[in-house]
């Protein structure tokens, strides 16, 4: 079994600011890491994934993100945030399998809120 | 036009009433899934598909039944609605090849009161 922890319900930030989104997993397989973004009245879209390789993985619109793998975390971050980044963000796992590329565990939802 | 379509986008409707949610998706894809979304608990699979042929149950089926009515088509059915069934749902789609990499309907918005 799998869970996602996600440590914020909401980041308020404003506009320029860097941003971190933070997010634990637990599992007892390993486990692929996704982050993806909900814009107001729209379904989800991958923002970036992390399989293998580089710890770092960069995603669209200036976003990365860390696996941590001793901390079991997959943190986000941009380095200047624009109001266009308003949006839910969920983090989420999957086991490494073919069968489960689409069966996600998805945490609670991070609420990023940019202000002008 | 979008490549993951969702019909009704809303829906109100009464408790005991059978509501049918429809997917179609212009991706080529095999695999469609069913995600239902509470606000503060984020996404959660009801049930998925491989093909037309295979159907399986997620986290959360019970009260729900699906459809592959064909590969590009899959419906969730709720036959008895109830008021705790009220969430916002999603389809989604993936070919399988890259782990993850989910296609997502609009969502539709279901109320049952």
């Amino acid at each position: 079994a799998q869970s996602v922890t996600q440590l914020d319900s909401q980041v308020p930030v404003f506009e320029e600011a860097p941003v971190e989104l933070r997010c634990n997993y637990s599992s007892s397989v390993s486990v692929y890491l996704f982050w993806y973004v909900q814009y107001p009245n729209q379904g989800l879209q991958l923002l970036l994934k992390y399989l293998s390789g580089s710890t770092l993985v960069k995603g669209i619109n200036g976003f990365e993100a860390e696996f941590n793998k001793s901390q079991t975390s997959f943190h986000l971050r941009k380095p200047s945030v624009h109001i266009s980044d308003t949006a839910e963000y969920f983090c989420a796992v999957s086991s490494t399998g073919g069968t489960s590329y689409g069966k996600l565990t998805f945490g609670q939802g991070t609420i990023l809120t940019v202000h002008p | 036009d979008a490549d993951v379509t969702q019909t009704p986008r809303n829906r109100i409707t009464k408790t005991g009433k059978r509501i049918m949610l429809e997917c179609s998706q212009t991706k080529g894809h095999d695999r469609m899934y069913w995600y239902r979304q509470d606000p503060g608990l984020g996404l959660r699979l009801i049930y998925y598909s491989f093909d037309v042929k295979d159907i399986n149950k997620g986290e959360i089926s019970d009260g729900y039944s699906v459809s592959r009515q064909a590969q590009a088509k899959f419906s969730l059915s709720l036959e008895s609605a109830i008021p705790n069934q009220t969430a916002l749902y999603f389809c989604a789609t993936t070919g399988g090849v890259l782990p993850g990499e989910l296609f997502f309907g609009e969502g539709s918005r279901l109320t049952v009161l």
